[in-house]
């Protein structure tokens, strides 16, 4: 399979407090997890994204840590601001055997308020 | 440095119409996927061109069809268009197909059947 569940679908938070965005993924073999953000109307733009021979990595206020046992990974933002404000995509790679290629396989979305 | 631009912005076609959409990848990237954004969801994977060659290609149906040039920039024709058709259309780009690069999206074409 290859599928990817994202959740919440939305989240409310207020400014100052921290966020956190779980997934999980169904393909074994994914060893590649992307984070989008995307804001309305415009472009997912890649925010952090972590490799399978990693369990977490951070960036300022967001980290995302990866647990390839359990096949999830999740999404942390910490003294949320109000321009954080956005839809968030998470993904896994997919690879297609027998090449190499690979696909991106993304969730659904969670839609982030962060409250003033 | 130019990164990934896509033509038209919007599109607003009939049932029935055909239509294609274009984008030029990040320079220096020779990798271009299309994505189906529909309203509310997350992007869903098309189809992927290295080397001129349709590598790989997601459950569309076959009236979903695309190109790649030299230049590595990509088309994506759609035909026959149903209603159902109406999404943000992404390209994205990334640098060689086999590894586990970031892909980097153009700000997509929104399009819109009647």
């Amino acid at each position: 399979g290859e599928n990817v569940e994202q959740h919440p679908s939305t989240l409310s938070v207020q400014e100052g407090d921290s966020a956190v965005i779980k997934c999980t993924y169904s393909d074994s073999a994914s060893n590649y997890f992307p984070w989008y953000k995307q804001e309305l109307g415009k472009r997912p733009q890649l925010i952090i994204d972590i490799r399978s021979n990693v369990g977490e990595k951070k960036d300022q206020r967001i980290a995302v840590t990866l647990n390839k046992t359990a096949k999830h990974f999740s999404l942390h933002i910490t003294e949320t601001q109000p321009e954080d404000s956005a839809v968030y995509f998470c993904a896994a790679s997919i690879r297609f055997l027998p090449s190499n290629d690979y696909k991106l396989s993304f969730g659904a979305g969670t839609t982030v308020t962060v409250r003033a | 440095d130019a990164g990934v631009t896509q033509s038209p912005t919007h599109l607003i076609k009939t049932r029935g119409q055909q239509v294609t959409l274009r984008c030029s990848p990040k320079s220096g990237h020779d990798t271009v996927s299309w994505y189906q954004q529909a309203l509310g969801q997350g992007p869903q994977f098309i189809f992927q061109y290295y080397e001129e060659e349709e590598r790989q290609r997601g459950n569309f149906p076959d009236r979903f069809s695309g190109h790649q040039f030299p230049n590595y920039s990509s088309e994506l024709n759609v035909n026959a268009l149903l209603l159902g058709d109406s999404a943000l259309y992404l390209c994205a780009s990334s640098l060689i197909l086999w590894t586990d690069n970031e892909q980097f999206f153009g700000p997509g074409t929104r399009l819109t059947v009647l």
